[in-house]
Protein backbone atom coordinates (compact mmCIF):
# COMPACT_ATOMS: atom_id res chain seq x y z
CA UNK A 1 0.00 0.00 0.00
CA UNK A 2 1.07 3.76 -0.76
CA UNK A 3 1.98 5.42 2.20
CA UNK A 4 4.95 6.18 4.75
CA UNK A 5 5.98 3.86 6.98
CA UNK A 6 7.85 4.25 10.13
CA UNK A 7 9.55 1.70 12.09
CA UNK A 8 9.61 0.83 15.14
CA UNK A 9 5.92 1.94 16.63
CA UNK A 10 7.45 1.15 20.24
CA UNK A 11 10.72 1.99 21.20
CA UNK A 12 12.24 2.04 24.90
CA UNK A 13 15.69 3.34 24.90
CA UNK A 14 18.71 3.70 28.37
CA UNK A 15 19.94 7.38 28.45
CA UNK A 16 22.96 7.23 26.09
CA UNK A 17 22.19 4.88 24.21
CA UNK A 18 21.61 5.55 20.23
CA UNK A 19 19.39 4.24 17.32
CA UNK A 20 17.69 5.13 14.10
CA UNK A 21 14.01 5.75 13.66
CA UNK A 22 13.15 4.08 9.96
CA UNK A 23 11.35 6.11 7.67
CA UNK A 24 9.99 5.08 3.61
CA UNK A 25 7.54 6.12 1.32
CA UNK A 26 6.57 4.94 -2.32
CA UNK A 27 4.84 7.62 -3.35
CA UNK A 28 8.26 9.76 -4.88
CA UNK A 29 7.86 12.66 -2.72
CA UNK A 30 10.54 14.51 -2.87
CA UNK A 31 9.74 16.10 0.25
CA UNK A 32 10.17 14.40 3.64
CA UNK A 33 10.16 16.10 7.22
CA UNK A 34 10.48 14.64 11.26
CA UNK A 35 8.36 16.22 13.64
CA UNK A 36 8.05 15.56 17.42
CA UNK A 37 4.87 15.71 19.22
CA UNK A 38 4.58 16.29 23.24
CA UNK A 39 2.02 17.20 25.46
CA UNK A 40 0.89 21.04 25.14
CA UNK A 41 3.65 21.62 22.52
CA UNK A 42 1.75 20.23 19.23
CA UNK A 43 4.05 19.45 16.06
CA UNK A 44 7.47 20.91 16.13
CA UNK A 45 9.94 19.62 12.94
CA UNK A 46 13.48 18.66 13.87
CA UNK A 47 14.58 17.96 10.16
CA UNK A 48 13.48 18.43 6.87
CA UNK A 49 14.60 17.12 3.05
CA UNK A 50 13.82 18.67 -0.02
CA UNK A 51 15.10 15.87 -2.31
CA UNK A 52 17.97 13.07 -2.18
CA UNK A 53 20.97 14.94 -0.84
CA UNK A 54 19.30 18.07 0.93
CA UNK A 55 18.85 18.08 4.50
CA UNK A 56 18.38 21.13 6.61
CA UNK A 57 17.32 21.53 10.32
CA UNK A 58 14.15 22.52 11.60
CA UNK A 59 12.72 24.06 14.93
CA UNK A 60 14.61 21.22 17.23
CA UNK A 61 17.31 19.81 15.96
CA UNK A 62 19.87 19.02 18.78
CA UNK A 63 20.20 15.65 19.28
CA UNK A 64 19.28 14.54 15.90
CA UNK A 65 21.11 13.41 12.69
CA UNK A 66 19.47 13.20 9.52
CA UNK A 67 20.47 11.70 5.70
CA UNK A 68 18.61 11.53 2.74
CA UNK A 69 20.78 9.44 0.47
CA UNK A 70 17.65 7.99 -1.77
CA UNK A 71 14.43 9.61 -2.33
CA UNK A 72 12.33 6.99 -0.49
CA UNK A 73 13.85 6.81 2.93
CA UNK A 74 14.82 9.52 5.33
CA UNK A 75 16.09 7.76 8.59
CA UNK A 76 16.45 9.76 12.15
CA UNK A 77 19.34 9.12 14.40
CA UNK A 78 19.39 9.37 17.87
CA UNK A 79 23.11 10.14 18.70
CA UNK A 80 22.86 9.36 22.50
CA UNK A 81 19.35 9.46 23.97
CA UNK A 82 18.32 11.45 26.88
CA UNK A 83 14.83 11.40 28.88
CA UNK A 84 14.33 14.72 26.87
CA UNK A 85 14.11 13.09 23.68
CA UNK A 86 11.41 11.03 25.07
CA UNK A 87 8.06 11.85 22.64
CA UNK A 88 5.79 10.81 19.74
CA UNK A 89 7.93 10.76 16.62
CA UNK A 90 6.57 11.49 13.15
CA UNK A 91 7.87 11.56 9.89
CA UNK A 92 5.74 12.92 6.81
CA UNK A 93 6.30 13.52 3.25
CA UNK A 94 4.57 15.65 0.92
CA UNK A 95 4.96 15.83 -3.29
CA UNK A 96 5.28 19.44 -3.30
CA UNK A 97 4.91 20.98 0.25
CA UNK A 98 3.47 24.09 -0.88
CA UNK A 99 0.83 22.88 -3.19
CA UNK A 100 -0.42 19.31 -1.95
CA UNK A 101 -1.03 17.83 1.15
CA UNK A 102 1.41 15.86 3.36
CA UNK A 103 1.03 12.41 4.26
CA UNK A 104 1.84 11.23 7.94
CA UNK A 105 3.58 8.03 8.88
CA UNK A 106 1.39 6.03 12.37
CA UNK A 107 4.17 7.48 14.67
CA UNK A 108 6.85 6.03 16.58
CA UNK A 109 6.56 6.30 20.61
CA UNK A 110 9.72 6.68 22.14
CA UNK A 111 10.52 6.45 25.98
CA UNK A 112 13.92 7.14 27.14
CA UNK A 113 15.16 5.78 30.72
CA UNK B 1 2.67 35.47 19.72
CA UNK B 2 2.28 31.70 17.36
CA UNK B 3 1.76 32.76 13.94
CA UNK B 4 -1.39 29.72 14.04
CA UNK B 5 -3.71 29.98 16.93
CA UNK B 6 -6.60 27.41 16.92
CA UNK B 7 -9.98 28.14 19.09
CA UNK B 8 -10.96 27.06 21.37
CA UNK B 9 -9.00 24.41 22.97
CA UNK B 10 -11.17 21.78 24.05
CA UNK B 11 -14.80 21.33 22.97
CA UNK B 12 -17.48 19.05 23.88
CA UNK B 13 -20.27 18.37 21.84
CA UNK B 14 -23.35 15.82 21.73
CA UNK B 15 -24.09 13.77 19.08
CA UNK B 16 -25.86 15.53 16.07
CA UNK B 17 -24.74 18.67 16.96
CA UNK B 18 -22.93 21.00 14.56
CA UNK B 19 -19.11 21.73 15.07
CA UNK B 20 -16.98 24.68 14.47
CA UNK B 21 -13.18 24.79 15.09
CA UNK B 22 -11.82 28.29 14.33
CA UNK B 23 -7.89 28.95 13.07
CA UNK B 24 -6.34 32.34 12.74
CA UNK B 25 -2.68 32.83 11.36
CA UNK B 26 -0.46 36.03 11.16
CA UNK B 27 1.98 35.55 7.82
CA UNK B 28 1.51 34.86 4.63
CA UNK B 29 0.84 31.52 3.39
CA UNK B 30 0.47 29.40 -0.06
CA UNK B 31 -1.90 26.78 1.35
CA UNK B 32 -3.81 25.72 5.37
CA UNK B 33 -4.10 22.36 5.89
CA UNK B 34 -6.47 20.51 8.43
CA UNK B 35 -5.33 17.45 9.88
CA UNK B 36 -7.00 14.93 12.12
CA UNK B 37 -5.17 12.89 15.33
CA UNK B 38 -7.39 10.08 17.01
CA UNK B 39 -6.49 9.17 20.71
CA UNK B 40 -2.86 7.05 20.12
CA UNK B 41 -3.14 7.33 16.57
CA UNK B 42 -1.14 8.73 13.33
CA UNK B 43 -2.30 12.03 11.86
CA UNK B 44 -4.27 11.95 8.99
CA UNK B 45 -4.59 14.99 6.36
CA UNK B 46 -8.15 16.47 6.10
CA UNK B 47 -7.71 19.29 3.56
CA UNK B 48 -5.57 21.55 2.24
CA UNK B 49 -7.08 24.66 0.92
CA UNK B 50 -5.96 28.06 -0.37
CA UNK B 51 -9.06 29.46 -1.03
CA UNK B 52 -12.56 29.50 -0.93
CA UNK B 53 -14.05 26.24 0.07
CA UNK B 54 -13.97 22.45 0.37
CA UNK B 55 -16.32 19.40 1.39
CA UNK B 56 -15.83 15.61 2.05
CA UNK B 57 -18.46 13.85 3.30
CA UNK B 58 -19.61 15.73 6.54
CA UNK B 59 -16.66 18.51 7.20
CA UNK B 60 -16.32 21.78 5.39
CA UNK B 61 -12.93 23.27 5.60
CA UNK B 62 -13.05 27.27 4.40
CA UNK B 63 -10.68 30.23 4.39
CA UNK B 64 -10.51 33.84 4.04
CA UNK B 65 -7.63 35.20 3.16
CA UNK B 66 -8.09 38.53 3.69
CA UNK B 67 -8.86 37.95 7.33
CA UNK B 68 -6.20 35.34 7.62
CA UNK B 69 -8.86 32.69 8.89
CA UNK B 70 -10.04 29.35 8.92
CA UNK B 71 -12.55 27.17 9.96
CA UNK B 72 -13.28 23.41 10.00
CA UNK B 73 -16.76 22.49 10.05
CA UNK B 74 -18.75 19.18 11.53
CA UNK B 75 -21.65 18.72 10.60
CA UNK B 76 -24.17 16.51 12.38
CA UNK B 77 -21.16 14.77 14.48
CA UNK B 78 -20.73 11.30 15.89
CA UNK B 79 -19.04 9.76 18.53
CA UNK B 80 -16.04 9.01 15.90
CA UNK B 81 -15.50 12.40 15.11
CA UNK B 82 -13.53 12.29 18.44
CA UNK B 83 -10.41 13.77 18.00
CA UNK B 84 -7.44 16.29 17.90
CA UNK B 85 -7.59 18.35 14.49
CA UNK B 86 -4.88 20.27 13.85
CA UNK B 87 -4.35 23.33 11.75
CA UNK B 88 -1.70 24.36 9.86
CA UNK B 89 -0.01 26.55 7.68
CA UNK B 90 2.65 26.87 4.59
CA UNK B 91 4.16 29.97 5.15
CA UNK B 92 5.06 31.75 1.80
CA UNK B 93 8.47 30.66 0.26
CA UNK B 94 8.41 27.34 0.58
CA UNK B 95 9.20 27.22 4.08
CA UNK B 96 7.77 24.02 6.23
CA UNK B 97 4.67 23.73 7.63
CA UNK B 98 3.64 25.50 10.77
CA UNK B 99 1.36 23.99 12.98
CA UNK B 100 -1.11 25.27 15.40
CA UNK B 101 -1.83 23.53 19.10
CA UNK B 102 -4.62 21.79 17.86
CA UNK B 103 -8.30 21.76 19.27
CA UNK B 104 -9.13 18.42 21.26
CA UNK B 105 -12.60 17.69 19.95
CA UNK B 106 -15.63 15.41 22.57
CA UNK B 107 -18.71 14.04 21.31
CA UNK B 108 -20.47 12.57 23.37
CA UNK B 109 -23.22 10.22 22.79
Amino acid sequence: NAGVTQTPKFQVLKTGQSMTLQCAQDMNHEYMSWYRQDPGMGLRLIHYSVGAGITDQGEVPNGYNVSRSTTEDFPLRLLSAAPSQTSVYFCASSLNRDHYGYTFGSGTRLTVV
Amino acid sequence: KNEVEQSPQNLTAQEGEFITINCSYSVGISALHWLQQHPGGGIVSLFMLSSGKKKHGRLIATINIQEKHSSLHITASHPRDSAVYICAVSKSGNTPLVFGKGTRLSVIA
